[in-house]
């Protein structure tokens, strides 16, 4: 298994550029998330799925959008890059346990992807 | 904002020492994990423990939890050099389908 790959490693944009970065897991893992991470911060929770067809918003949402037409996959896209958004950018995925229509979930260990270095200038 | 707050801020010990960090949390949680970052390097899962647990041990690791009040802590026991790392606590919120990460307890062991 490659677990949770991202790609790319690095990108360099310009303000207002958009652009995808690209999660996959081969795990067959029902939630999925991205987090953002700040110098001297723990992770933020941008947005997140628990199945395909469903995403749902985290902490910090605007300015981003995902779907998640396949199990395995889960793109974020940056609309209109922002300064702000230099960080770098982790997905992850897991079991959710008990289902994913209603009820306690029950999530599992999360795996993740080693991060999307991305700065705009 | 962010359920889970990790205390101290910052740790550094001699090897063979002890580290002990704690995470505070605000509403009622499903399940507590802890988690390792190595510098420049993904998160890798350490230990979950579910709320209707309160000790759980994975090797030199030891974690407790309780929800009386919203507080867990990390112990590693005879601490090595390859411990240096960030440590996060994340929280599965009872009412919410996520996870949220505190900012992390950064451990310095000094060989």
């Amino acid at each position: 298994n490659a677990g949770v790959t991202q790609t790319p490693k690095f990108q360099v944009l310009k303000t207002g550029q958009s652009m995808t970065l690209q999660c996959a897991q081969d795990m067959n893992h029902e939630y999925m998330s991205w987090y953002r991470q700040d110098p001297g911060m723990g992770l933020r929770l941008i947005h997140y799925s628990v199945g395909a067809g469903i995403t749902d918003q985290g902490e910090v949402p605007n300015g981003y959008n995902v779907s998640r037409s396949t199990t395995e996959d889960f793109p974020l896209r940056l609309l209109s890059a922002a300064p702000s958004q230099t960080s770098v950018y982790f997905c992850a995925s897991s079991y959710s346990g008990t289902g994913i229509t209603g009820g306690r979930r029950g999530f599992h260990e999360q795996y993740f992807g080693p991060g999307t270095r991305l700065t705009v200038t | 904002s962010q359920q889970g707050e990790e205390d101290p801020q910052a740790l550094s010990i001699q090897e063979g020492e002890n580290a002990t960090m704690n995470c505070s949390y605000k509403t009622s949680i499903n399940n507590l994990q802890w988690y390792r970052q190595n510098s420049g390097r993904g998160l890798v899962h350490l230990i979950l423990i579910r709320s209707n647990e309160r000790e759980k041990h994975s090797g030199r690791l030891r974690v407790t939890l309780d929800t009386s009040k919203k507080s867990s802590s990390l112990l590693i026991t005879a601490s090595r050099a390859a411990d240096t790392a960030s440590y996060f606590c994340a929280t599965e919120s009872y009412n919410n389908n996520d996870m949220r990460f505190g900012a992390g307890t950064r451990l310095t062991v000094k060989p």
